[in-house]
C-alpha cells in the first residue's frame, strides 16, 4: 500500500531532551516536507527537500533540523525542544515538488508535548 | 504573499443539509487550489483539486470551482452524511523563489459536525 508512515504519533517530552519524529514513504517521492498544524493556524512549512541532500526553509524553520539522506527517509530533528513545539506534526510527499498541480501525500501525525 | 482564507468554524449542520465552505485565496503566480479533509485520529486526505481558473473539482459529492475573478474556491455538497464530519483545509499551491518549490500555503481549516 502506497503511504507515508510517521513514528511515533504520539510524544511527550521534557524541555531541552533531544528528539526525532521519522517519516517514511514507499512511493519513490523526490520531493518531501514537514508541516505543524497549530489551533486557528492550519498547516506551516517547516522545512521541505527536493531530493537526496537537497533541504531548504519552509515558514517556521526554527528550532528544527532535517536531512535526507536517503529518497524515502526524512526525519526531522528537534535538538533542544521547547513548550512552543507542542503541536501536531505532518510529513508529506510528493512525485517531484516542481509543478503547482503536484498532489502531496500526507502521514497521520505526530502529536507532540513539551512539558 | 500567498494567503488562504477560510470562513469560521465550527460548522454544525443537520444530516442532509446543503453544505458550503467559503475559502478565498490571494496569490502573485498561477496557483493550483485544492481542498483535503482531515478525519478524526488521521491525516490529510485530498478531497479535490483544482488546476486553473473555471475548473471544477469534484470527489464524493463535494464540489468546488476555481473563481479567478473573485479569487474563490468555495467548497459545497448537497446533502451531507454524518461520515462527513471532519475539518476541511482549503490550501492553494505555488511555486517558492528558491528552487522552484512547490509550496502549499493552508487556511485555517473549518471543523464541519454533521448530526444525525
Amino acid at each position: 500500500e502506497a503511504q507515508v508512515t510517521q513514528n511515533p504519533r504520539y510524544l511527550i517530552t521534557v524541555t531541552g531532551k533531544k528528539l526525532t519524529v521519522t517519516c517514511s514513504q514507499n512511493m519513490n517521492h523526490e520531493y518531501m516536507s514537514w508541516y505543524r498544524q497549530d489551533p486557528g493556524l492550519g498547516l506551516r512549512q517547516i522545512y521541505y527537500s527536493m531530493n537526496v541532500e537537497v533541504t531548504d526553509k519552509g515558514d517556521v524553520p526554527e528550532g528544527y533540523k532535517v536531512s535526507r539522506k536517503e529518497k524515502r527517509n526524512f526525519p526531522l530533528i528537534l535538538e533542544s525542544p521547547s513548550p512552543n513545539q507542542t503541536s501536531l506534526y505532518f510529513c508529506a510527499s510528493s512525485f517531484f515538488g516542481t509543478s503547482v498541480t503536484d498532489t502531496q501525500y500526507f502521514g497521520p501525525g505526530t502529536r507532540l508535548t513539551v512539558l | 504573499g500567498d494567503s488562504v482564507t477560510q470562513m469560521e468554524g465550527p460548522v454544525t449542520l443537520s444530516e442532509e443539509a446543503f453544505l458550503t465552505i467559503n475559502c478565498t485565496y490571494t496569490a502573485t503566480g498561477y496557483p493550483s487550489l485544492f481542498w483535503y479533509v482531515q478525519y478524526p485520529g488521521e491525516g490529510l486526505q485530498l478531497l479535490l483539486k483544482a488546476t486553473k481558473a473555471d475548473d471544477k473539482g469534484s470527489n464524493k459529492g463535494f464540489e468546488a470551482t476555481y473563481r479567478k475573478e473573485t479569487t474563490s474556491f468555495h467548497l459545497e455538497k448537497g446533502s451531507v452524511q454524518v461520515s462527513d464530519s471532519a475539518v476541511y483545509f482549503c490550501a492553494l499551491s505555488d511555486l517558492a523563489l528558491i528552487q522552484g518549490a512547490q509550496k502549499l500555503v493552508f487556511g485555517q481549516g473549518t471543523r464541519l459536525t454533521i448530526n444525525p
